[in-house]
């Protein structure tokens, strides 16, 4: 059964610090990877995907991350946060088997303080 | 483009009462739209996959009885919670796939603003 694993329940920065946020699946076959991000108050709005490709790929406001596909990772990364980016953000993987079946992760919440 | 929205954005209901939420696709057509469930600091989890036209596609666990899914049209879902307990208080969302779209991925799902239940 597909699984995600986000590390980090909590993550709190100071504005300009680098970000890094975990996330591991668990699947056999061939993923599309999704970030998503919710601002509060606000819905589920994507920051990124991975279909095929390049396995770095780069999203919106500065964000990016890496499948590695070994690792059955797909960390999220943004060299330099900013108070705006204070949000929940979900790992979210769909194998390709089932593609009615998008599998979250747990979420994390970053806090960024000025 | 690609938005969804939903109604009502928050309901109070008296326990064993019926609440019902839309779901719709204000820009595109939907063969297929999803709900999901949100507890509180956790994540989203799929409850049912709708299908237009069709019976919907309930997720282990889930009770088809519980939570009646209609999908009558390209542009519209709803799910009604039956007899509804405080139990079933939750955040529900729902997404939807632009299926027909030139610009956006098969498998990407866009999501409504949610709609939180709080039964008393």
């Amino acid at each position: 059964a597909q699984s995600v694993s986000q590390h980090n329940h909590h993550v709190i920065l100071s504005e300009a610090a680098s970000l890094e946020l975990g996330c591991n699946y668990s699947y056999g076959g061939t993923v599309n990877l999704f970030w998503y991000v919710q601002y509060p108050g606000q819905h589920l709005q994507l920051l990124l995907k991975y279909f095929s490709g390049d396995p770095l790929v780069k999203g919106i406001k500065g964000f990016e991350a890496e499948f590695i596909k070994s690792k059955f990772s797909f960390n999220l990364r943004k060299p330099s946060v900013q108070w705006s980016d204070t949000a929940e953000y979900f790992c979210a993987v769909l194998g390709l088997d089932n593609t009615d079946k998008l599998i979250f992760g747990t979420g994390t919440r970053l806090q960024v303080f000025p | 483009g690609a938005v969804v929205s939903q109604h009502p954005s928050w309901v109070i209901c008296k326990s064993g009462t019926s609440v019902k939420i839309e779901c719709r696709s204000l820009d595109f057509q939907a063969t297929t739209m999803f709900w999901y469930r949100q507890f509180p600091k956790q994540s989203l989890m799929l409850m049912a996959t709708s299908n237009e036209g069709s019976k919907a596609t309930y997720e282990q666990g889930v009770e088809k009885d519980k939570f009646l899914i209609n999908h009558a049209s390209l542009t519209l879902s709803t799910l009604t919670v039956t007899s509804a307990h405080p139990e079933d208080s939750s955040f529900y969302i729902c997404s939807a796939r632009d299926e027909f779209s030139t610009t956006s991925a098969y498998n990407e799902q866009f999501f409504g603003p949610g709609t939180r239940l709080t039964v008393l």
